[in-house]
């Protein structure tokens, strides 16, 4: 069973490009959540999505960013008109079910830089 | 607020020796999970291990144990046979709800030869 899978690992953009990110949740898995890890600080919470819908987005930058999880494919954060700002790792994981007995499963992070 | 504290950012042991690094947290849930992740130079977040707040029993994998204080909201990590593949970011994190994760800044161990 393969695990999250995360893609592009690494991104490099220039201010005022977007940047798309990709994330594939485990066989089975239908909650994807995604976090941010600024330098040196911990992960942060942003956004909490089943199919083809937001439950939990919390913790999005209110503009530029936005995330969709459709019926087919993967789930995509998408950040418009970057700064340097949004660089950071970020992180997708998931799970079977919600509630915290569902641990949830990381992937391997796309690590974003903004020139 | 819901809240996780790490007061160690750096921390260093001998290969071989034991090293506990700490953890505490603040929460209004009565039920929660408890977990510490370790992140090395790669940047993949591993599970290292996961505590039930309503288990008693603390956790152990192998080389890694809790002590889990709950009235306290502390939950430390104890690396017992500290290895040179030890060396990473641990980070300790919880579930106060269903789903939201909250994590600590991190502690940075380095294992020395």
């Amino acid at each position: 069973n393969a695990g999250v899978m995360q893609n592009p690992r690494h991104l490099v953009r220039r201010r005022g490009q977007e940047a798309r990110l990709r994330c594939s949740p485990m066989k089975g898995h239908s909650h994807v959540y995604w976090y941010r890890q600024l330098p040196e600080e911990g992960l942060k919470f942003m956004v909490y999505l089943q199919k083809e819908n937001i439950i939990d987005e919390s913790g999005m930058p209110k503009e530029r960013f936005s995330a969709e999880f459709p019926k087919e494919g993967p789930s995509i954060l998408r950040i418009q008109q970057v700064v340097r700002g949004d660089s950071a790792a970020y992180f997708c994981a998931s799970s079977p079910g919600t509630g915290s007995a569902n641990e949830q499963f990381f992937g391997p992070g796309t690590r974003l830089t903004v020139l | 607020a819901q809240t996780v504290t790490q007061s160690q950012p750096e921390m260093s042991v001998q290969e071989a020796e034991t090293v506990t690094l700490s953890c505490t947290y603040d929460t209004s849930e009565s039920n929660y999970y408890l977990f510490w992740y370790k992140q090395p130079p790669s940047r993949q977040m591993i599970l290292v291990i996961r505590q039930e707040a309503y288990k008693q029993q603390n956790a152990t994998e192998n080389r890694f144990s809790v002590n889990f204080q709950k009235a306290a909201k502390s939950f430390s990590l104890k690396i017992s046979d500290s290895q040179l593949g030890d060396t990473a970011m641990y980070f300790c994190a919880f579930i106060p709800g269903t789903y939201k994760y909250i994590f600590g800044t991190g502690t940075r161990l380095k294992v020395l030869a």
